[in-house]
């Protein structure tokens, strides 16, 4: 089974307007990491936000959220007024104590921002 | 703070040579991770290194090797190269290796096999 799923192969959104990249995870662990990193056409990773399994509250960072539902293993990345410049492939990722915190990586989201 | 930073950038070879890649995590950082991305593949975990001992391995031949130093610095090695194993290596970095440290990444070194 795949630790981390992304369904979404491509999204648009238009400037300014509000988007989210949906996430879903597989892990047995209590107490697990979730990540979401941006990859512009550069190939550099860029990390964006960090939401740990017992933080009850949601992560935010800048125009960045992480809707967090744990009973649905989701980990949905909200970015708030898209600028062109967030048009890049997006990553969700996992890690987890019993395989040895290894980081799991989904297939990644393409998001372009229309002027 | 510098960032991690991988060495050399770009890189092109042919079948059967060998290569080696390297990688300064930013200072401070002990743990290194290397990841290949290929457009039909994404991202898949090589291994991570934590203090000089390799704490995990992916699912890759052991055409593939790395090893870290005393400073944390750590290079990865493909010997006998293939046409498939044409990608980009991502070399990663953290403070520790727990579950709630944050990777972060160099710019990734493009391997081309002719």
């Amino acid at each position: 089974a795949q630790k981390i799923t992304q369904t979404q192969p491509g999204m648009f959104v238009q400037e300014k307007e509000a988007v989210t990249l949906d996430c879903t995870y597989d892990t047995s662990d209590q107490s697990y990491g979730l990540f979401w990193y941006k990859q512009p056409s550069s190939g550099e990773m860029i990390f964006l936000i960090y939401q740990g399994s017992y933080d009850e509250q949601n992560a935010t960072e800048g125009r960045y959220s992480l809707n967090f539902q744990k009973a649905r293993k989701s980990a949905n990345l909200v970015i708030s007024a898209s600028q062109l410049g967030d048009s890049a492939m997006y990553f969700c990722a996992m890690r987890e104590p019993s395989t040895g915190n290894q980081f799991y990586f989904g297939t990644g989201t393409s998001l372009t921002v229309i002027p | 703070k510098a960032g991690v930073t991988q060495t050399p950038r770009y890189l092109i070879k042919t079948r059967g040579q060998q290569v080696t890649l390297s990688c300064s995590p930013i200072s401070g950082h002990r743990s290194v991770s290397w990841y290949q991305q290929t457009p039909g593949q994404g991202l898949q975990f090589l291994f991570e290194y934590f203090s000089e001992t390799q704490r995990n391995k992916g699912n890759f031949p052991g055409r593939f090797s790395g090893r870290q130093f005393s400073n944390s610095r750590s290079e990865m090695n493909v010997s006998t190269l293939e046409l498939g194993d044409s990608a980009l290596y991502l070399c990663a970095s953290s403070k520790l290796a727990g579950g709630s440290e944050t990777q972060y990444f160099g710019p990734g070194t493009r391997l081309l096999v002719l």
